[in-house]
């Protein structure tokens, strides 16, 4: 059975570009997840999808960031315009419970902002 | 605010040397709390969820304990292929008002030398 997969695993873009990250989770997954490392800090949760809907996206950073998961199959998060602050790691993670329970991660994308 | 502190930051042990990782913990309400294994440049992996004060889990060289503000995770005689960063989180229940997402410490860089 295939993991979590996101796209793409490095992206460095300009400041004030647009960049797309990708999350394929687990088939069958219908909980899933976005998370953040930025440099020497702990990951941070940004949000929660339940299917298509959003769960809960008390995590996310500012209007800067817009996910979606039409369908509720694979995610998208959209970072725009891209601040140097950006920069970190994004994992994404799938859970077939829901809260509580055990979620897989992807092997994130590494985003720099130049 | 839920909180999760992980000590020590970095161990270093010998082959067969065992050893205990503790992870502290304030939460409102503990959903549960997890363990995961993270190599460099890959995304966290699952070990362990333990749900309340007493529960422990084994997983081969490995033993989780909870308490009511602390868990432990030991190493039984490790090998160098148990050198990774050990990831602690909690998920806070719906009464404490926290997200849906996991809280992580900063993790225990540990390395077993041959």
């Amino acid at each position: 059975e295939a993991g979590v997969t996101q796209f793409p695993s490095h992206s460095v873009i300009e400041k004030g570009q647009t960049v797309t990250l990708r999350c394929d989770p687990i088939s069958g997954h219908d909980n899933l997840y976005w998370y953040r490392r930025v440099m020497g800090k702990e990951i941070k949760f940004l949000l929660h999808f339940v299917k298509e809907s959003k769960q809960d996206e008390s995590g996310m950073p500012n209007n800067r960031f817009l996910a979606e998961r039409t369908g509720g199959t694979y995610s998208t998060l959209k970072v725009q315009p891209a601040e140097l602050e950006d920069s970190g790691v994004y994992f994404c993670a799938s859970s077939q419970w829901g809260l509580g329970t055990e979620a897989f991660f992807g092997q994130g994308t590494r985003l720099t902002v130049v | 605010e839920d909180q999760v502190t992980q000590s020590p930051e970095a161990l270093r042990l010998q082959e067969g040397e065992s050893s205990s990782l503790n992870c502290s913990y304030t939460v409102s309400g503990l959903r549960g709390l997890f363990w995961y294994r993270q190599d460099p440049g890959k995304g966290p992996e699952f070990l362990f969820t333990l749900y309340s004060a007493g529960e422990e889990k084994e997983k081969e060289r490995l033993k989780a304990t909870l308490t009511k503000k602390e868990s432990f995770l030991h190493i039984t005689a490790p090998k160098p292929e148990d050198s990774a960063t050990y990831l602690c989180a909690v998920q806070a229940g719906n009464s404490g008002g926290g997200a849906d997402g996991l809280t992580f410490g900063k993790g225990t860089h540990l390395i077993i030398q041959p």
